[in-house]
């Protein structure tokens, strides 16, 4: 079946550090892939996606993105963290509809 | 703010109530989703609206029936639930139905079935 992984239900990291969200995909053909951050008591919010093109996506909030075809994986990154990115993200992949992995959640330490 | 607004945020129901979750866009969007977002378990879509037609329904159970009026407006009406219905249930938008459109979702409604 199709999917999207995300191998670590946690990453926590101090604040100023690199910040990477692991996902890896499974899926044929040309995948379009997402980030989402749903932030407590919230809905998900859009952060970045790749359909074709550069292998470096950039986003809201100074992530990025990179896709890595032989890897097959889509690892979202922000290189200096802050306490205020610390949430739940998604990472999605898409057919005429979203379906998401089981979610990371990061906690950026003070 | 995502231009996605839903109300109510919070409902406690018991089994033998009838509800309505509401949905409203503001974007101009021509697709709308309900998800259902429970504790350790993935995202689950259960319906998509294209153009107010139903376009999908993930098997979900007849207790559920989604009413979409006009492009703007989505409605999730509940009715006999049952306990393991208590979840989160997300609203989403998006320009238009396909591989490639990003989702706006709205802050949800807290549901717990008593």
């Amino acid at each position: 079946a199709q999917s999207v992984a995300q191998p670590e239900d946690q990453v926590n990291v101090a604040e100023g550090n690199p910040l990477t969200v692991k996902c890896t995909y499974s899926v044929s053909g040309n995948p379009y892939l997402f980030w989402y951050v749903q932030y407590p008591n919230r809905g998900l919010q859009f952060l970045l996606k790749y359909i074709t093109g550069d292998n470096l996506v950039k986003g809201s909030y100074g992530f990025e993105a990179e896709f890595n075809k032989s890897q097959t994986s889509f690892h979202l990154k922000k290189p200096s963290a802050l306490v205020s990115d610390s949430a739940l993200y998604f990472c999605a992949w898409s057919d005429y509809k979203l379906s998401f992995g089981a979610g990371t959640t990061v906690t950026v330490r003070a | 703010e995502t231009g996605v607004t839903q109300t109510p945020r919070h409902l406690v129901m018991g089994m033998t109530n009838k509800k309505s979750l509401k949905c409203e866009q503001h974007l101009g969007h021509n697709a709308m989703y309900w998800y259902k977002q429970s504790a350790k378990k993935p995202l689950e879509l259960m319906f998509v609206y294209s153009l107010e037609e139903r376009v999908e329904n993930n098997s979900v159970p007849s207790r559920f029936s989604p009413e979409c009026p006009n492009s703007s407006h989505l409605f999730l009406h509940l009715h006999t639930l049952q306990p393991e219905d208590s979840a989160l249930y997300l609203c989403a938008s998006s320009q238009n139905r396909g591989e490639f459109y990003e989702q706006y979702f709205g802050p949800g409604t807290r549901l717990t079935v008593t």
